[in-house]
């Protein structure tokens, strides 16, 4: 069974401040993904890494795949309130369609 | 510009009940999925289908029945309700550009048995 570990679990800054969440795996994945969940919708999908060492900009969101393709990471500047939601890291594995999901990391970005 | 339509967006139901959540998409996409969303759990793969009349379970199937007589739509079915089914269920359809998997989310179903 492919498992996602995320952490922060939670994560609460000021904005303005940096911050980073990890996604980790014992396993191999094809692809991983970040999506963003706000209250009361789906979550949408951010960015998927596919290449090993891969290397995402999104605006203030950067996003990196382990050159294993076992981890990622979501690295954010300059957090700013908008940026408060449900973060979730799902990879792509040995099912193809088969979605794994990491049980995601809260963020509250106060102004 | 719909993407993926669920219904209801809330429901109560009592112990022992049946009931259908829809899910539709208009993105012509073959792969479906149904999710259920736990407070530090993530979502977790309840069944999926690969196109019209084939389906699969996932992780956390029982209790629940699905099917997939067309492209478009795919209920999930609950047989009985049980407490331990009160949660978020996302329906979700996806396709693989290049071969990775891309999920596009309903806005969500949140289910409480009592």
């Amino acid at each position: 069974t492919q498992l996602l570990e995320q952490s922060p679990q939670f994560l609460s800054i000021q904005e303005g401040e940096n911050l980073t969440v990890y996604c980790n795996s014992s396993s191999v994945f094809s692809s991983l993904q970040w999506y963003r969940q706000e209250p009361g919708e789906g979550p949408v999908l951010l960015v998927t890494v596919v290449t090993g060492g891969e290397v995402k900009k999104l605006k203030r969101l950067t996003f990196q795949f382990g050159d294993a393709r076992k981890d990622s990471s979501l690295h954010i500047t300059a957090a700013q309130p908008g940026d408060t939601g449900l973060y979730l890291c799902a990879g792509d594995g040995e099912y193809g369609n088969k979605l794994v999901f990491g049980a995601g990391t809260i963020l509250r970005v106060k102004s | 510009n719909a993407g993926v339509t669920q219904t209801p967006k809330f429901q109560v139901l009592k112990t022992g009940q049946s009931m259908t959540l829809q899910c539709a998409q208009d993105m012509n996409h073959e792969y479906m999925s149904w999710y259920r969303q736990d407070p530090g759990m993530g979502l977790r793969l309840i069944h999926y289908s690969v196109g019209a009349g084939i389906t699969d379970q996932g992780e956390v199937p029982n209790g629940y029945n699905v099917s997939r007589s067309t492209t478009e739509d795919f209920p999930l079915r609950l047989l009985s309700a049980a407490p331990s089914q009160t949660s978020v269920y996302f329906c979700a359809s996806s396709y693989r550009p290049g071969g990775n998997t891309e999920a596009f989310f309903g806005q969500g179903t949140r289910l409480t048995v009592v």
